[in-house]
């Protein structure tokens, strides 16, 4: 199984609502990531955990907050939005690379966020 | 800092003619790279990816990129194109420290009929 699980596909938010997205994954990965992409962007990375651990922030806004439950599930809650934040979020995993060459990252179909 | 750079935002081909999609990139350290690709609406798909075992790597779908040190680049190449290969490609470095993947600004391929 080498697949990245995101749900929802599609979410329209107001921007007082609280909303969560969520990611898992069953390959035994210990890093993962939550990317932002614009249209006609590539993707921006915004977090990366490692061994469930917060190792990367992208000196993202306080509105989006990543919580690792455990290794296999990654969700990313959002408050307060703006319309700006409407994008596609995809979630990847890999494993960590420590100094290992198979490192390639697999990721999620995304969710496609509109803010209103 | 580790970086690539896609030279052409868009690449326009002739259905059956050769694929070239340019890629450098900028590092101190030999680097781990990769090609993914995006069809619209969907996530990322690994197309291959290079990590210093071979300078030519073959890929899914026909592809192959060669890494090429002296020129620091990782071109990816496909003999010819059909008409599915259109899609947005990205080439992407790994920074191992803190497993940070950083992407190219993409290049849009269009293939036509």
């Amino acid at each position: 199984d080498t697949e990245v699980t995101q749900t929802p596909k599609h979410l329209v938010m107001g921007m007082t609502n609280k909303k969560s997205l969520k990611c898992e994954q069953h390959m035994g990965h210990r890093a993962m990531y939550w990317y932002k992409q614009k249209a006609k962007k590539p993707p921006e990375l915004m977090f990366v955990y490692s061994y469930e651990k917060l190792s990367i922030n992208e000196s993202v806004p306080s509105r989006f907050s990543p919580e690792c439950p455990n290794s296999s599930l990654l969700n990313l809650h959002l408050h307060a939005l703006q319309p700006e934040d409407s994008a596609l979020y995809l979630c990847a995993s890999s494993q960590p690379t420590g100094g290992r060459v198979n490192t390639e990252a697999f990721f999620g179909q995304g969710t496609r966020l509109t803010v209103v | 800092a580790q970086s690539v750079t896609q030279l052409g935002s868009h690449v326009s081909v002739s259905e059956g003619a050769l694929v070239l999609l340019r890629c450098n990139y900028s590092s101190s350290v030999p680097p781990y790279l990769f090609w993914y690709v995006q069809y619209p609406n969907q996530g990322l798909q690994l197309l291959l990816k290079y990590t210093s075992a071979a300078t030519l790597v073959k890929g899914i779908n026909g592809f192959e990129a060669e890494f090429k040190k002296s020129e620091t680049s990782f071109h990816l190449t496909k003999p010819s194109a059909h008409m599915s290969d259109a899609a947005e490609y990205f080439c992407a470095v790994l920074k191992a420290a803190g497993n940070k993947l950083t992407f190219g600004g993409g290049t849009r391929v269009l293939v036509k009929p």
